[in-house]
């Protein structure tokens, strides 16, 4: 069935880096743009990066640009997310998503596939 | 940047009630606005894409409407299963900011 399956949160101290990583199975996982969408403890919902589906186009909300690279290998169907110099701020559950083209124009899409979201604490 | 409001915060209503949740953006973004539910603990699921298009297996009590700057989310017959949060979410420009959230629980 169509699934993605995110890992590699955890625990890390403030200014450290965390790679995470979201398996997708059950679907041409090349031919859909990707999404990273967190949420804090008790918070709302907030885009954190997009990908096009040859990974020519990146995205990146204020909040992690410059420090989180998005980026993708369709060879193992995997999206990934580098985060370095994190902060206590990014302390939340990180979701993968995949990104519908209802439209057929671009980025007039939806989020229509979610992982279960890994853990993210950056704590000293 | 596109900012995006929600009304109310949260609301309590009983199980066969209508419940209409708003949102607002902050500039036009034509009908480029999504739903999503999100309960304690899960990933959020899409509800409704493209303001007024029910995704599969979305129960029909789901509608939504709206152009512009003004959208509504309306559960015409509350069900048990309906209790969560609702999350709008434009997708005019790449930035996909979503709405604060409403949280509908039991009266």
């Amino acid at each position: 069935q169509v699934q993605l399956v995110e890992s590699g949160g955890g625990v890390v101290q403030p200014g450290r880096s965390l790679r995470l990583s979201c398996a997708a199975s059950g679907f041409p996982f090349s031919t859909y743009a990707m999404q990273w969408v967190r949420q804090a403890s008790g918070k709302g919902l907030e885009w954190v990066a997009l990908i096009s589906d040859d990974g020519s186009i990146k995205s990146y909300a204020d909040s992690v640009k410059g420090r989180f690279t998005i980026s993708r290998d369709s060879s193992k169907n995997t999206l990934y997310l580098q985060m370095n110099s994190l902060r206590v701020e990014d302390t939340a559950v990180y979701y993968c998503a995949r990104d519908w083209g209802y439209s057929g124009s671009w980025p007039h899409d939806a989020f229509d596939i979610w992982g279960q979201g890994t853990m993210v604490s950056v704590s000293s | 940047d596109i900012q995006m409001t929600q009304s109310p915060s949260s609301l309590s209503a009983s199980v066969g009630d209508r419940v209409t949740i708003t949102c607002r953006a902050s500039q036009s973004i034509n009908t480029y606005l999504n739903w999503y539910q999100q309960k304690p603990g899960k990933a959020p699921r899409l509800l409704i894409y493209g303001t007024s298009s029910l995704q599969s297996e979305v129960p029909s009590r789901f509608s939504g409407s709206g152009s512009g700057t003004d959208f509504t989310l309306t559960i015409s017959s509350l069900q048990p299963e309906d209790f969560a949060t609702y999350y709008c979410q434009q997708s005019y420009n790449t930035l996909f900011t979503f709405g604060p959230g409403t949280k509908v629980d039991i009266k």
